[in-house]
């Protein structure tokens, strides 16, 4: 069975910290594809990033950068120079087994971003 | 380009009450979805639809039934609501089934209070 987790339930840091969200998926599946969503205060889900599971050279788009290691089964998100707009919750689904199942959450992890 | 659609934006039924949830989309997307976000909980998949006539049982499935008549319609039906259902429902779409090739876009959800 799969497992994705995100053991941070919430995280608090000043303005301009370098912040990492954890999140880990165990899975037996060697073909998959992982994902971040962002749900801001006002409700709306929004896509950040996809990452097959054949991929593991670290992303950066812009302040944003993802690690990803097969290894561990983990696959970080970090943010510098944090913002307050950056305040959302955030959310790791893997896609399990590449089929029609859907996109399995993770249960988030609260982000706050104090002025 | 409205994206997915949800409506309504809210609902409040009584318990055994009937209602539909009505999510379109208008990118021509094959695969549709419902999700149900409780606090804690992250989004749990409902229904899922791999094409029109088509769909299939997710995590949560007890209590909602689905059809898929058209490509771009996939309304989600509560028979008897019950106050376990009081969540916010999200409907989503993919380019190809369950988000492995495409991200999922998502509506603005649904927020229904069963009393």
């Amino acid at each position: 069975a799969q497992k994705v987790t995100q053991a941070q339930t919430e995280i608090s840091v000043v303005e301009k910290e370098d912040v990492t969200l954890d999140c880990v998926y165990e899975t037996r599946d060697t073909t998959y594809y992982l994902f971040w969503y962002k749900q801001p205060p006002s409700g709306e889900l929004v896509f950040l990033i996809r990452r097959n599971s054949f991929d593991e050279q670290n992303e950066i788009s812009g302040r944003y950068s993802w690690n990803f290691q097969k290894s561990t089964s983990s696959f970080n998100f970090t943010i510098t120079a944090s913002q307050v707009v950056d305040s959302a919750v955030y959310f790791c689904a893997p896609s399990p087994g590449g089929g029609a199942d859907g996109l399995t959450f993770g249960k988030g992890t609260h982000l706050i971003i104090q002025p | 380009n409205a994206g997915v659609t949800q409506t309504p934006k809210f609902q409040v039924l009584k318990t055994g009450q009937s209602m539909t949830l009505q999510c379109a989309q208008d990118m021509n997307h094959e695969y549709m979805s419902w999700y149900r976000q409780d606090p804690g909980m992250g989004l749990r998949l409902i229904h899922y639809s791999v094409g029109a006539g088509i769909t299939d049982q997710g995590e949560v499935p007890n209590g909602y039934n689905v059809s898929r008549s058209t490509t771009e319609d996939f309304p989600l039906r509560l028979l008897s609501a019950a106050p376990s259902q009081t969540s916010v429902y999200f409907c989503a779409s993919s380019y190809s089934q369950g988000g492995y090739n495409s991200p999922l876009h998502f509506g603005n959800g649904t927020r229904l209070t069963v009393t």
